[in-house]
């Protein structure tokens, strides 16, 4: 199975501030075929289901406010999330979806400073 | 509106069997593949299993493979979990979640979850 780590576990940040999410998966999840990397974060609030923010490592799903941004490329991945807003405080998952099983990663807890 | 709304979760002994049932409504049920994912409090969630959309293709998790089973019935928009033989380390949040690709094929990332069902394996 592929191994996702993130950093750091927990973060604050003040509001309107930049918070940065890291990932690393232990092999690529780029598709050279299709140039894609198969990488997902999801969003998890108390009490509720994860919410699938962005796929394809940088496209943003429907909705998402477009202060959260995804990059990266193979092992190495990041969110950003720009003028941090109380609503952001919450878990964020990373996953990748490119060998089976579909892994996710510990999750980041992010609060604010 | 998609809605996945999962049931029959509960306190169950070692050994026990239990099945999880999640009724879908917003989507074309049967456009899609489907999954039940886990999840302990605090830590990551983990895909436990997956039905395409006509239940041609199934797959599990190392972890549960030869005790879970996964179905689904499209006449009546439901998907099912039945877990045998479960263990105290089944413990866990079970979420239904949907996949995100339309398709006969598997997308393995999910945009839309249910609340979830919590399963408590325990003497």
């Amino acid at each position: 199975d592929i191994l996702m780590t993130q950093s750091p576990d927990s973060l604050a940040v003040s509001l309107g501030e930049r918070a940065t999410i890291n990932c690393k998966s232990n092999q690529s999840v780029l598709y050279s075929y299709n140039n894609k990397n198969y990488l997902a974060w999801y969003q998890q609030k108390p009490g509720q289901p994860p919410k699938l923010l962005i796929t394809w490592a940088s496209a943003r799903e429907s909705g998402v406010p477009d202060r959260f941004s995804g990059s990266g490329s193979g092992t190495d991945f990041t969110l950003t999330i720009n003028s941090l807003e109380a609503a952001d405080v919450a878990l964020y998952y990373c996953q990748q979806y490119h060998t089976f099983p579909p892994t996710f990663g510990p999750g980041t807890k992010m609060d604010l400073k | 509106e998609v809605q996945l709304v999962e049931s029959g979760g509960g306190l169950v002994q070692p050994g026990r069997s239990l099945t999880l049932s999640c009724l879908a409504s917003g989507f074309t049920f049967d456009d899609y593949a489907m999954h039940w994912v886990r999840q302990v409090p605090g830590k990551g969630p983990e895909w436990v299993s997956g039905i395409s959309w006509k239940s041609g293709s199934k797959g599990y998790a190392d972890s549960v493979k030869g005790r879970f089973t996964i179905s689904r019935d499209n006449g009546k928009n439901s998907l099912y979990l039945q877990m045998n033989s479960l263990r105290p380390e089944d413990t866990a949040f079970y979420f239904c979640a949907k996949d995100a690709k339309r398709g006969y094929s598997y997308g393995y990332h999910f945009d839309s979850w249910g609340q979830g069902t919590l399963v408590t394996v325990s003497s």
